[in-house]
């Protein structure tokens, strides 16, 4: 089994729409990523939560909300979908050391 | 504000036609260098971390080493299996996020 576990793998919804992606970890790691991958602008870190507790804004958190339900589940919601949020998203987790593992990616078409 | 600078953007090789790609840094206290691939709607595959001017790492075709302005992806006798696009981040400082470059796309040809 995938060690990073992300559903939907693939999702089109409206604009407008609310959209939840959920990210689910076997690897015991405390901290958890979400990241939003675009052609041309590479990867690019929307929220991170170094524990249960700790909830942290990335570079494009606007648009976005998250919710760390336990060490091993990291979701990441879009209020009101919107065109722009067209991407692939990334959940990502880490230890201490910082070797972030990636999940298999979400890939979210907003019409 | 941590910047990273992949080169060059894509290069096509034939088998075993060996290369480089680069990475440029520009942060305040590197804490580590992480290279990653990336095969076509997969998540990214963690190579190596490097954390001090003067070491390298190897895995099969792959060696990477670092300096204090870049770091180097050296890749020997490539293979067809080897395309992929190959990302490098830094976290610098206090900060315990990664900064990623775009990236360079990878195609080995037979």
């Amino acid at each position: 089994d995938a060690d990073v576990t992300q559903t939907p793998r693939n999702r089109i919804t409206k604009t407008g729409k609310r959209i939840m992606l959920e990210c689910s970890q076997t690897k015991g790691h405390d901290r958890m990523y979400w990241y939003r991958q675009d052609p041309g602008l590479g990867l690019r870190l929307i929220y991170y939560s170094f524990d249960v507790k700790d909830i942290n804004k990335g570079e494009i958190s606007d648009g976005y909300s998250v919710s760390r339900q336990a060490q091993a589940k990291f979701s990441l919601s879009l209020e009101s979908a919107i065109p722009n949020q067209t991407a692939l998203y990334f959940c990502a987790t880490s230890d201490f050391y910082n070797e972030q593992f990636f999940g298999p990616g979400t890939r979210l078409t907003v019409l | 504000e941590d910047q990273v600078t992949q080169s060059p953007e894509a290069l096509r090789l034939q088998e075993g036609e060996s290369s480089s790609l680069n990475c440029s840094y520009t942060v305040s206290g590197l804490r580590g260098l992480f290279w990653y691939r990336q095969d076509p709607g997969k998540g990214p595959e963690f190579l190596f971390t490097l954390y001090s001017a003067g070491e390298e790492k190897e895995k099969e075709r792959l060696k990477a080493t670092l300096t204090k302005k870049e770091s180097f992806l050296h890749i020997t006798a490539p293979k067809p299996e080897d395309s992929a696009t190959y990302l490098c981040a830094v976290q610098a400082g206090s900060n315990y996020k990664l900064t990623f470059g775009k990236g360079t796309l990878l195609t080995v040809n037979p």
